[in-house]
């Protein structure tokens, strides 16, 4: 079946430290990737997405590229912020047939930056 | 201004009291989800709807109704609430399925069952 594994939080980093956080897929075909960001006390935001093999995603300073051969979208970014505090999902959406809108995430990461 | 809307955004119950939380969202969306996050779990899909009139289940229907009477909205109902449904629900939205479209979340509603 379709499943999505995130590293495990807490990570704890300074600002302007870098940052990974792996996520990887299980899915057949070719499934849309996304990244979603969950502020204190919000909702979910969309980040990033991308939706074929080799695709980069970006915002905000975060990317993201769609790795087919290693099945993994992992989020960097170069220089973190105290304001990238979050709780961070990775999630993807089947490709075909398995489409019926429904996103699989992970199980989130919580980023907390230090200053 | 663009958005999905939820109420109410926290509440506290007792087991068996039927209650409802409302999702609305004023992008003319034809795609609409109700997911529940829970530790350790991620979100998980609880119904969705691809148009009105049109629901089906998803991942974790138990012990949940939906309706889908006008576009705009999608309420979640829970008939005789249990103390396994206290979780954070997210009312989503899109206009369809297609391949990278995105969903479009609501602020939340904490639910508390006593």
């Amino acid at each position: 079946g379709n499943s999505v594994t995130q590293m495990e939080g807490p990570v704890t980093l300074s600002e302007e430290a870098f940052l990974t956080i792996n996520c990887t897929y299980t899915a057949t075909g070719y499934p849309s990737l996304f990244w979603y960001v969950q502020y204190p006390g919000e909702g979910l935001q969309l980040l990033l997405k991308a939706t074929k093999a080799d695709d980069k995603g970006s915002n905000k300073g975060f990317e993201a590229t769609y790795r087919k051969e290693t099945t993994s979208f992992h989020l960097e970014k170069g220089s973190v912020q105290v304001s990238d505090s979050a709780v961070y999902f990775c999630a993807l959406r089947p490709h075909g047939s398995s489409n019926t809108g429904k996103l699989i995430f992970g199980q989130g990461t919580t980023l907390q930056v230090k200053p | 201004e663009a958005q999905v809307t939820q109420n109410p955004r926290y509440l506290i119950t007792v087991t068996g009291k039927k209650l409802t939380v409302t999702c609305s969202q004023n992008m003319n969306h034809e795609y609409m989800s109700w997911y529940r996050q829970d530790p350790g779990l991620g979100l998980r899909q609880i119904y969705y709807s691809m148009n009105v009139e049109v629901t089906d289940k998803g991942d974790v229907p138990e012990g949940y109704k939906v309706s889908r009477k006008e576009k705009r909205n999608f309420p979640l109902i829970l008939e005789s609430p249990s103390p396994n449904q206290t979780s954070l629900y997210f009312c989503a939205s899109s206009f369809g399925k297609r391949d990278g479209e995105t969903q479009y979340f609501g602020p939340g509603t904490r639910l508390l069952v006593l």
